[in-house]
């Protein structure tokens, strides 16, 4: 399966600031997804990354606060902008693969972002 | 309605019991359901997939698929103080023109040494 690596892992931001997250993986993937895990919560969708396009994103989501690129098939970053401390969450970049036949999302071990 | 719903638990169980987790979800076109299991901290890890209705084994693992009544549920055997985590269901939705994985809250499993 696919190995995933993201980065940072972890930060404390200021308010008011904007961060973005890098994730690589180590083959081509068509499928590359962002999720947030707010404490206590589950995984919630941010966003679509597509390959040579815009985003796609989930409800309750917007590019100007959650930019996102996706030059390859191999990488994507996730920028939260004008950062909050309601933005304080776990990031995790997802690809999809094909295991046994089927196709299966696999997490990167995602980023920590404190906001004070 | 939540798309995909789980009782958040604690689930305790002693150990070397069943522990079961369920699961219902609201999409009815659903046909990949997959459970998760997230330590403490870590990102989730898949432990198993099931597609058609029925029951799937893996080892200790058993999935459980009911399409008609739309729920899916989990079974471990002989449970482990080291399955204690939280077990988080997932279903395939149709949004658009591309596949996503919509997650439930999550149940947390305590297995009681």
């Amino acid at each position: 399966s696919a190995v995933i690596s993201q980065k940072p892992s972890r930060d404390i931001c200021q308010r008011g600031t904007s961060l973005t997250i890098q994730c690589q993986v180590d083959s081509q993937v068509t499928m590359m997804f962002w999720y947030r895990q707010q404490p206590g919560q589950s995984l919630t969708l941010i966003a679509t990354a597509n390959q040579g396009s815009e985003a796609t994103y989930e409800s309750g989501f917007v590019i100007d606060k959650f930019p996102i690129s996706r030059p390859n098939l191999t990488f994507s970053t996730l920028t939260v902008s004008n950062m909050s401390p309601e933005d304080s969450s776990i990031y995790l970049c997802s690809v999809e693969v094909i295991e046994t036949g089927a196709n299966v999302l696999t997490f990167g071990a995602g980023s920590r972002l404190t906001v004070l | 309605q939540k798309e995909v719903e789980q009782n958040s638990g604690p689930l305790s169980v002693p150990e070397g019991a069943i522990a079961s987790l369920n699961c219902t979800y609201s999409d009815r076109v659903s046909q990949s359901f997959f459970w998760y299991r997230q330590y403490s901290g870590k990102s989730p890890e898949l432990i198993m997939s099931i597609y058609s209705n029925g029951d799937k084994e893996d080892g200790r693992f058993t999935a459980q698929l009911n399409k008609a009544s739309q729920y899916v549920s989990l079974l471990i055997r002989d449970s482990q103080p080291s399955d204690s985590a939280t077990y988080l269901c997932a279903v395939n939705v149709l949004g658009g023109a591309t596949n996503k994985l919509i997650f439930g809250t999550g149940t947390l499993l305590a297995v009681q040494p």
